[in-house]
């Protein structure tokens, strides 16, 4: 079946520590989201990519590091820089352009907990 | 700027309707989105509606937008247990394109 799959779904940290969130989807869609979201504060987007070897920063990207080698792959590395990293994670993909009415395609999140 | 408001909680009892409002600050918003999370599981799109419609009616759920207030709301009829998540608003602008900017979201308590 066509989706998202994201990875771990749980995952703890201690601090210092780099961690690397995976995302991958088989929907042959071009763009690419990462989403932070924390409880209270909605969805805040972290980094984005509208094709290969292309990314642009969101709102929140300090700390933060993505790649984007290939269509289909989409990591997110939480830096030990980022300074309050405990969160749920969740990336997206979409089309290019979005389609019909743009919607985007979640996967189920990531809950990272860093102790 | 794009800036995507909503209440945070809402409660209602079963059987009853519930309406789940937003406002948003930008006009030139081309889409405007009604995600629904489960706890722990990633956004799924309940509905959408386009910004030169006023209305949209989907089995249970009717979307109103009003353009000149920049206020969007979601009424969910005959309401279930099952119906009890959260619910994010988010907008679109231009081409549709640009990432979509979310409201906090607006999390709703079905009483059985």
């Amino acid at each position: 079946d066509g989706g998202i799959t994201q990875s771990p779904k749980y995952l703890f940290r201690k601090e210092g520590q780099n961690v690397t969130l995976s995302c991958e989807q088989n929907l042959n869609h071009d763009a690419m989201y990462w989403y932070r979201q924390d409880p209270g504060q909605g969805l805040r987007l972290i980094y984005y990519s509208q094709i290969v070897n292309d990314f642009q920063k969101g709102d929140i990207a300090e700390g933060y590091s993505v790649s984007r080698e290939k269509k289909e792959s989409f990591p997110l590395t939480v830096t030990s820089a980022q300074k309050n990293p405990t969160a749920f994670y969740l990336c997206a993909s979409s089309p290019l352009p979005r389609g019909a009415n743009g919607e985007l395609f979640f996967g189920e999140g990531s809950r990272l907990t860093v102790l | 700027g794009e800036d995507v408001e909503q209440s945070l909680f809402l409660s209602v009892r079963e059987g009853d309707s519930s309406v789940i409002n937003c406002t948003y600050t930008d006009s030139s918003s081309t889409y405007l989105y009604w995600y629904k999370q489960e706890p722990g599981a990633g956004l799924q799109l309940l509905t959408y509606i386009f910004s030169n419609m006023d209305m949209k009616q989907d089995q249970r759920l009717t979307v109103l937008l009003n353009k000149k207030d920049k206020h969007l709301s979601l009424r969910i009829a005959d309401t279930q247990t099952g119906d009890s998540a959260i619910y994010f608003c988010a907008e679109s602008l231009y081409s549709g394109n640009t990432p979509l900017v979310f409201g906090k979201g607006t999390r709703l308590s079905v009483i059985a």
